[in-house]
């Protein structure tokens, strides 16, 4: 079974800070996206990396950047956070294709005080 | 993309079919139609996909009408764990980094009673 991991499903972070969303996926898998998911909005693309090294920005990419240091591992990082980026944050991966189908992580549920 | 139309909601008996309907009247010729769902607190799930003919697989069948304007997704025998919010997605079929977008609408919540 592919896994995609997320480092936490519940996180709390101050106004400011840095916070770094980490996301594994185990099948060897080129590509992995983050998504943001809110209530009437639906899932949103923020970043999707297509390789090592390699970033594209989603539909929503400002206040956030990614790293992919490793085929196996995406970080989404938020610089400075803020009350508005309070979501739930799903990471998926893929193959390489468009036909493939995405699989996705269980979530991050990260609120912003 | 082209733009999906499905109703918020459904309900449907345990053990029988649940039908879940999807317009895409605006989809071109080079567009395929996804379905994932979603359990409540977890992440979205695939389940199936096609272009033109219709697919079947372990958990679900898609029919696609012949002029690819509609599609239904088919879970032939549905029980409580198949409650979730179901996604009807067009995609299109290119090379490129850009095609692997998935555009997520708000799709049909499907409860299964006992």
């Amino acid at each position: 079974d592919v896994k995609v991991t997320q480092s936490s499903r519940y996180l709390v972070k101050r106004t400011g800070e840095k916070v770094f969303l980490e996301c594994v996926q185990d099948m060897d898998h080129e590509n992995m996206f983050w998504y943001r998911q809110d209530p009437g909005l639906g899932l949103r693309l923020i970043y999707f990396s297509y390789d090592v090294k390699m970033k594209e920005k989603g539909d929503i990419p400002e206040g956030y950047s990614v790293s992919r240091e490793k085929k196996e591992r995406f970080s989404l990082i938020l610089e400075s956070a803020s009350t508005n980026q309070t979501s739930m944050y799903l990471c998926a991966s893929s193959f390489e294709g468009f036909s493939y189908e995405q699989y996705f992580g269980p979530g991050t549920r990260l609120t912003v005080t | 993309d082209a733009k999906t139309t499905q109703p918020p909601s459904m309900d449907c008996a345990e053990g029988r079919a649940a039908n879940l309907p999807c317009n895409h009247s605006t989809i071109s010729g080079n567009e395929y139609v996804y379905w994932y769902r979603q359990i409540h607190s977890q992440g979205p799930q695939y389940i199936i996909h096609g272009l033109k003919n219709n697919e079947t697989n372990e958990m679900a069948s898609l029919i696609i009408t012949e002029d690819r304007k509609s599609s239904t997704l088919i879970l032939p025998h549905a029980t409580l764990r198949d409650t979730a919010v179901y996604y009807c997605i067009v995609r299109v079929a290119s090379s490129g980094a850009g095609s692997y977008q998935l555009t997520f609408g708000k799709g049909t919540k499907l409860s299964v009673i006992p």
